[in-house]
């Protein structure tokens, strides 16, 4: 069967040190894949998207990695504050057009 | 400018009520989707408008569940005798474009509560 997976424990990590989270997936061959930030009571955020034919994609603190060989997608957010603290989602478009499926994201927590 | 705003912020609802669910989408924008999450999942896609277009209702979960944008602007989206698996958070989120590469901009959902 088709499914994303995110570490579904919580991630807690000292600020100032890198996060790494992971989104693993199987039996899609996706385009796309976009990387997402949700708040308690609040929508989703994007952050960054990229591309199948690209490994790796930077914005500011934040860098996302696209290994279409392994299914696997890594999202890093370098010198992490305790604002960072927030559940990640990454989604990945399986057929090139608007339909975006969702994993169950990790929760993030950088501690002070 | 203002973004995805979604009306209203919580609903609590009996059993067999019927209940409808408002976005107003950032003006201009041509997608609009409407997704379903459960406490501690990811957004599960319900349906998608291309303007005032339902392209895909592949995702709603049974015939009880109806949106509509009949202008291409605000959507609705409805929910026919609630049952108690419906409780969840209802997300309205549009993008400028009809492209996989657009980002979604998100509102801050509906809370449902079907007692």
């Amino acid at each position: 069967s088709q499914k994303i997976e995110q570490n579904s424990e919580a991630l807690n990590i000292q600020e100032g040190k890198t996060a790494t989270l992971t989104c693993n997936y199987t039996n899609y061959s996706p385009a796309y894949l976009q990387w997402y930030r949700q708040d308690p009571g609040r929508g989703p955020v994007f952050l960054l998207l990229i591309r199948e034919n690209e490994k790796e994609k930077r914005k500011e603190r934040l860098k996302v990695t696209f290994d279409t060989t392994l299914k696997q997608s890594l999202f890093h957010i370098t010198a992490s504050q305790p604002a960072d603290s927030a559940t990640y989602l990454c989604a990945l478009d399986p057929s090139g057009t608007y339909k975006y499926i969702f994993g169950t994201g990790t929760r993030l927590k950088v501690l002070a | 400018g203002a973004g995805v705003s979604q009306s209203p912020r919580y609903k609590v609802a009996k059993r067999g009520q019927d209940v409808a669910l408002r976005c107003d989408p950032i003006s201009g924008h041509v997608s609009l989707f409407w997704y379903q999450q459960a406490l501690g999942q990811g957004p599960e896609f319900l349906t998608y408008f291309q303007n005032e277009a339902q392209l895909d209702k592949s995702g709603l979960p049974s015939d009880r569940f109806f949106a509509e944008r009949p202008e291409g602007s605000v959507s609705t989206l409805k929910i026919q005798r609630t049952q108690q698996e419906d409780s969840a958070v209802y997300l309205c989120a549009s993008s400028p474009g009809a492209g996989a590469a657009d980002e979604q901009f998100f509102g801050p959902g509906t809370r449902l509560t079907v007692l």
